[in-house]
């Protein structure tokens, strides 16, 4: 079973550019959740993606969107990056309602 | 007042103890709760998922929901240098987000 996958690991960029980042879903989920993590702190919901339409969405503004493929990966992007969107980035997939959400490790976008 | 509140430690104990984490949350609709495992640099891992009051034990690992008083607990027996982390607790809210808490880091002392 092949588990949650993201890329990149690691990315810098500078304020005002865009960034793309992707997740493989664990084999069999069809639900993809998207979440910020700042450092020390809990992780805080961006959105959800079932079955290629999103499900629900946090407190985030619009330049923060998501996309579901039918091979239920997904992709987040951040349009005019700012400072504070320095932050660990998390993906989670898992079966629709309230079933476990399963992680991957990561990206870490770093803005300067 | 946050939804969920965890202390952020760090909890320092010596190797072999029984550990004692902890969480209050607010609202009595929560239903579904987890614990989850965070390594350096590593994302969440996920501990335990329970529903509703009651415990739930796997291995050395121990969740318990209160229901009555909005407290979730999680106890690790014979602690290890290996359980070193931050622990996260979740709870499910509206749209099907996870609500967390701000994690606590744990240090077990060889």
């Amino acid at each position: 079973e092949t588990g949650v996958t993201q890329s990149p690991t690691h990315l810098i960029k500078t304020r005002g550019q865009q960034v793309t980042l992707r997740c493989s879903s664990q084999s069999g989920h069809n639900t993809v959740s998207w979440y910020q993590q700042a450092l020390g702190q809990g992780p805080q919901f961006i959105f959800q993606y079932y079955r290629e339409e999103e499900n629900g969405r946090g407190n985030f503004p619009p330049r923060f969107s998501g996309l579901q493929f039918p091979n239920y990966s997904s992709e987040l992007n951040v349009n005019a990056l700012e400072l504070d969107d320095s932050a660990l980035y998390l993906c989670a997939s898992s079966l629709e309602g309230r079933q476990p959400q399963h992680f991957g490790d990561g990206t870490r976008l770093s803005i300067l | 007042q946050k939804e969920v509140e965890q202390d952020p430690g760090p909890l320092s104990v010596p190797e072999g103890a029984i550990v004692s984490l902890n969480c209050t949350y607010s609202n009595s609709a929560f239903q579904y709760f987890m614990w989850y495992r965070q390594y350096s640099r590593k994302g969440p891992e996920l501990l335990m998922y329970t529903y509703s009051s009651g415990n739930k034990e796997d291995g050395r690992f121990t969740a318990q929901v209160d229901k009555s008083s909005k407290y979730i607990s999680l106890f690790i027996r014979d602690s290890q240098p290996s359980d070193s982390a931050t622990y996260l607790c979740a709870t499910y809210g509206s749209n099907y987000q996870l609500i967390w808490g701000a994690g606590t880091k744990l240090i077990i002392k060889p």
